[in-house]
């Protein structure tokens, strides 16, 4: 089955730096890639998403990039801001409506 | 915003117990899943259900668990005979095609003793 790694596991940046979270996938057949939000205690948020056919994807301060052929996705915070402090997931799909593979969850602290 | 309901949001009970957690998807989504987070674990899947029927399922969701909708709002999971590594958030989701993405709810803890 499909196995995600995602790193780092916790990050810690000033309020506006950048933060960058990596996450990779061993099925080469999955070719949709979400990212979820998570503040504690709350559910799961979709923040944004990408499909194998697209490189790149942006929305505001957050974009997502994938390679497909080294089989690795990123997501990218620009001018982070405390209230972007929470656990990022990412997952791997075959398709949308497909059960997610999710990753192990990076914990991303923004420092006022 | 449409949501996704669960209810109990927390729950605790007795080794061995039966326990059910409930669940009200999105009135227009087809697609239902059950997932399970263990404390600082990353999510889990554990099924999922289309069409009145199991789609798919993981290595966790063995004969101790069930899901049925019994009416034409509710999605449910059962667990028969509870143990104490059942301890996690529950998280039911929906799903719609031509929307990317789950809509999670907000999970329901249960906790095992």
């Amino acid at each position: 089955g499909e196995n995600v790694e995602q790193h780092p596991s916790t990050l810690s940046v000033q309020e506006g730096d950048s933060a960058v979270i990596k996450c990779t996938y061993s099925d080469s057949a999955s070719n949709y890639f979400p990212w979820y939000k998570q503040e504690l205690g709350k559910r799961p948020q979709l923040i944004i998403d990408i499909r194998s056919n697209v490189g790149e994807k942006k929305d505001q301060r957050i974009a997502v990039t994938l390679n497909k052929t080294a089989k690795h996705f990123s997501l990218h915070i620009t001018e982070t801001q405390p209230e972007d402090s929470a656990v990022y997931f990412c997952a791997a799909s075959i398709r949308a409506g497909n059960q997610f593979y999710f990753g192990t969850g990076t914990s991303l602290t923004v420092i006022p | 915003e449409p949501e996704v309901t669960q209810t109990p949001s927390h729950q605790v009970t007795q080794m061995g117990q039966e326990v059910i957690l409930r669940c009200v998807p999105i009135s227009n989504h087809l697609y239902f899943y059950w997932y399970r987070q263990i404390l600082g674990q990353k999510v889990e899947f554990l099924v999922s259900f289309y069409n009145n029927e199991i789609s798919e399922k993981s290595e966790i969701f063995d004969d101790q668990f069930s899901v049925e909708r019994p009416d034409g709002s509710n999605f449910t999971l059962k667990i028969r005979s509870t143990k104490l590594e059942d301890s996690a958030m529950y998280f039911c989701a929906s799903f719609r095609t031509g929307v990317y993405g789950y809509t999670f709810g907000s999970g329901t803890r249960l906790t095992v003793v």
